[in-house]
């Protein structure tokens, strides 16, 4: 069955200072792979996409992910944080055939 | 006008009683979704369609059933709530294939008293 881990629940970090959200995934044939973003009452936000190509993605905001097949991760990396940034963070995997199943979420808290 | 809607965004209801939560979507897809949302859980598939006569479970679709009326339209049951169902709703779209991108609607908060 498809899962997706994402180890740290909560994330700190200053602002100007660079992010690295991690995510493991589990699939049986190459995956489709999201990151999304989600700030306090509001919907989820698609911040980038991964299905084939090249296995550096950017994405809206200033954000990139990285496809490892060797590794089963795409982790989320952004240089340099913004106060803006703080939200919750959902790496999610599936789509062809497949439902889209989310991982538990990691808030991101931005200091300044 | 929102290409996800949702409704009621809000909603308190009592231990027993049937509730039901509705979807509509402008953007033409195929493929329609409802999660559920809870801290420290993340997201949660409850049920999904991908197409007018397909409706598959999802991970936790116990205490749930759904319909889907139209390409537009897939409405959410709770037949008899319960407090553990109290959780915010979602609602997603997408066109499939390589077109995996979800659309969310704003979501339902439900309570269940």
């Amino acid at each position: 069955a498809q899962s997706v881990t994402q180890p740290d629940i909560h994330i700190t970090v200053s602002e100007g200072a660079s992010l690295e959200l991690r995510c493991n995934y589990s699939y049986g044939a190459t995956p489709y792979l999201f990151w999304y973003v989600q700030s306090p009452g509001q919907g989820l936000q698609l911040l980038l996409k991964y299905f084939s190509g090249d296995t550096l993605v950017q994405g809206i905001k200033g954000f990139e992910a990285e496809f490892k097949r060797s590794q089963s991760s795409f982790n989320l990396r952004k240089p340099s944080v913004h106060w803006s940034d703080a939200a919750e963070y959902f790496c999610a995997v599936g789509g062809g055939y497949q439902k889209v199943t989310f991982g538990i979420g990691t808030k991101l808290q931005v200091i300044p | 006008d929102a290409d996800v809607t949702q409704t009621p965004r809000n909603r308190i209801t009592k231990t027993g009683k049937r509730i039901m939560l509705e979807c509509s979507q402008t953007k033409g897809h195929d493929r329609m979704y409802w999660y559920r949302q809870d801290p420290g859980l993340g997201l949660r598939l409850i049920y999904y369609s991908f197409d007018v006569k397909d409706i598959n479970k999802g991970e936790i679709s116990d205490g749930y059933s759904v319909s889907r009326q139209a390409q537009a339209k897939f409405s959410l049951s709770l037949e008899s709530a319960i407090p553990n169902q109290t959780a915010l709703y979602f609602c997603a779209t997408s066109g499939g294939q390589h077109n995996e991108k979800l659309f969310f609607g704003s979501g339902t908060q439900l309570s269940v008293l």
